[in-house]
């Protein structure tokens, strides 16, 4: 069974640019998160949605940070622009309920020069 | 505010056993987990407790809860190799989103 999906797996790029990671759940949960983990500040949560609706994105970091779920099985995390201390692995994970069992993706690594 | 916390490295040698504790904030977390992250990986469930119990086990893994103290410990028997990985905490905050410790890294000495 496929598990989630990130993509891509690794990112370099420069500060400025615009970074999109995207994300594709597990076929039928219906809640998503996106978590950020830094040696620093550990795993935080950005945002999650349910049913494509999202619900908390009180830890998205500022308004550079954007995220939508257009549909059940497609999730997208931008930054815009990016800096260099965004920095970081970017997990997206999903559950069949919203405090159910997360299933994580393999992450994300972003590296802003 | 919510807050997890817990140590952050244990050394073991092969065969002994692991005991790594957490502490939480939120009395009204229904459930507590622990995940487990290996190199390069994301978070896989390791095993959860309700929080109306004290005590789980499974298999080498064994959870305590003492909701009075609002502390959490994994207990892994054995500890293999394997086992070497960086090890969450996490509560359940108003039944809906997870927070998560730092992580405690375990590193099995053969």
């Amino acid at each position: 069974d496929a598990g989630v999906i990130q993509s891509p797996r690794h990112e370099v790029t420069e500060m400025g640019q615009e970074v999109t990671l995207r994300c594709k759940p597990i076929s039928g949960h219906n809640s998503l998160f996106w978590y950020r983990q830094t040696m620093m500040r550990g795993l935080e949560l950005l945002i999650y949605f349910n049913n494509n609706v999202p619900i908390d994105d009180s830890g998205m970091p500022e308004d550079r940070f954007s995220a939508k779920m257009p549909n059940a099985s497609f999730s997208t995390l931008k930054i815009q622009p990016s800096e260099p201390r965004d920095s970081a692995v970017y997990f997206c994970a999903s559950s069949i309920q919203e405090a159910g069992e997360l299933f994580f993706g393999e992450g994300s690594r972003l590296t802003v020069l | 505010g919510e807050d997890v916390e817990q140590s952050l490295f244990l050394s073991v040698r092969e065969g002994d056993s692991s005991v790594i504790n957490c502490t939480y904030t939120d009395s009204s977390s229904t459930y507590l987990y622990w995940y487990k992250q290996e190199p390069g990986a994301g978070l896989q469930l390791l095993t959860y407790i309700f929080s109306n119990m004290d005590m789980k086990q499974d298999q080498r893994l064994t959870v305590l809860l003492n909701k009075k103290d609002k502390h959490l410990s994994l207990r892994i028997a054995d500890t293999q190799t394997g086992d070497s990985a960086i090890y969450f905490c996490a509560e359940s905050i108003a039944g809906n989103k997870l927070v998560f410790g730092a992580g405690t890294i375990l590193r099995v000495k053969s």
